[in-house]
Formats: structure tokens, C-alpha cells, sequence
């Protein structure tokens, strides 16, 4: 079967780093992306990592290891706007559907 | 604004209504994809579209029947719906051979009374 395991809800303070960990396991593998969603809209695109190790991008980056089945989102430098669900979904194969996490609720504080 | 636009955006049918929801994209993608969102649970995968072909379906029951006329327009005919169907209905579109990461619309939110 298909699953993809992630915190429900996590906590920190402006400035702070924050990392949201993703555990998966899928029969086929071509592709692990993060999406954050704000309340009441649509998930938007972040990252993609297909090869081990980590990519950054400004104050977010995403880290991938295929071995472990394992892969974590960093946010640097936290801001209010930051509080949102963030979506680890997996692809099989090119041109297939993504199989979504359940998201991990982010809650920014000042 | 992601380029893949979903009209109407909030819809209230009864359980004997038949109504459509449309997606377009202007991104110059290949594949498109509805996905359906309840409170609490995941995003869930229910139908794919490859260059106008349906190439998945999530075991979605038939009171859900998608169109695909072109690369660039998808639509959800719904019918005979349950109220356990309400939820958030989004579609997205992507290249079929790459770069993969998809772009969603805003999505419908519907609501079966």
C-alpha cells in the first residue's frame, strides 16, 4: 500500500527554524514535493527533490534521502505568513497523480 | 494566480441536481487532474488526464463522470451526489514528462444538501 506519514500540527516562534519531517512508503518512486496551503486555499508548489540530498530555495529547503524513505522541509527565519499546512506527497511514475500526506498544521507565533 | 483557473468557486446542489465544475489551465500543460479535499482527511487523488486520455481512476463512483475535451480544459459532471461528497474539489495540471510539480486552482467548494 501506499502511506505517508507526517506531524500533525507543530508550533514555533518568529525567526525561529522549524523543520516538518515526511516519512513515506510507496510501490514506485519518482519524485517526493512539498506544497503549503494556506486556510480555504489552493496548495501551492515549493519544492521537488528526485536525487538524495538537499535542495534550497530562500528561506525554505527540502532534504530527501530514497534509502530511508525520508525527506524534511527546513523554514528558516519564520514570519507570521508562514502559518499554513504543509503537504509531503509522493509521484510513482512521471505523469501519475500525487499521494498526498495529510498535511502538518504550521502555527507561527510572535 | 497560478494559471489553472476553476469556476464556479463555491457551489450548493441538492442530492437530484446535476452540475458541472470546470477547470482551465494556461500553462501549456499535458496532464490534468481532479482531487478531492474533506475536512481531516488527505488530499485524494480521483481521476488523471494525459494528452486528453484518462489514464487513472481512483475508484471513484460513477455519480462522478470527468471530461476532458482538450489538453487545456477539464471538466466534473456531477449527479445524483451524497452529502457526504461535500468537500473542496481542485484541479491541477502538469507537464506529463517533466518538470513534474503540478499548479492546482483554486478549487470548488461544494456543499450537497
Amino acid at each position: 500500500g501506499q502511506n505517508i506519514d507526517q506531524p500533525t500540527e507543530m508550533t514555533a516562534t518568529e525567526g525561529a527554524i522549524v523543520q516538518i519531517n515526511c516519512t513515506y512508503q510507496t510501490s514506485g518512486f519518482n519524485g517526493l514535493f512539498w506544497y503549503q496551503q494556506h486556510a480555504g486555499e489552493a496548495p501551492t508548489f515549493l519544492s521537488y527533490n528526485v536525487l538524495d540530498g538537499l535542495e534550497e530555495k530562500g528561506r525554505f529547503s527540502s532534504f530527501l534521502s530514497r534509502s530511508k524513505g525520508y525527506s524534511y522541509l527546513l523554514l528558516k527565519e519564520l514570519q507570521m505568513k508562514d502559518s499554513a499546512s504543509y503537504l509531503c506527497a509522493v509521484t510513482r511514475q512521471a505523469g501519475t497523480a500525487l499521494i498526498f500526506g495529510k498535511g502538518t498544521t504550521l502555527s507561527v507565533s510572535s | 494566480e497560478t494559471g489553472v483557473t476553476q469556476t464556479p468557486r463555491h457551489l450548493v446542489m441538492g442530492m437530484t441536481n446535476k452540475k458541472s465544475l470546470k477547470c482551465e489551465q494556461h500553462l501549456g500543460h499535458n496532464a490534468m487532474y481532479w482531487y478531492k479535499q474533506s475536512a481531516k482527511k488527505p488530499l485524494e487523488l480521483m481521476f488523471v488526464y494525459n494528452f486528453k486520455e484518462q489514464t487513472e481512476n481512483n475508484s471513484v463512483p460513477s455519480r462522478f463522470s470527468p471530461e476532458c475535451p482538450n489538453s487545456s480544459h477539464l471538466f466534473l459532471h456531477l449527479h445524483t451526489l451524497q452529502p457526504e461528497d461535500s468537500a473542496l474539489y481542485l484541479c491541477a495540471s502538469s507537464q506529463v514528462r517533466g518538470p513534474y510539480e503540478q499548479y492546482f486552482g483554486p478549487g470548488t467548494r461544494l456543499t450537497v444538501t
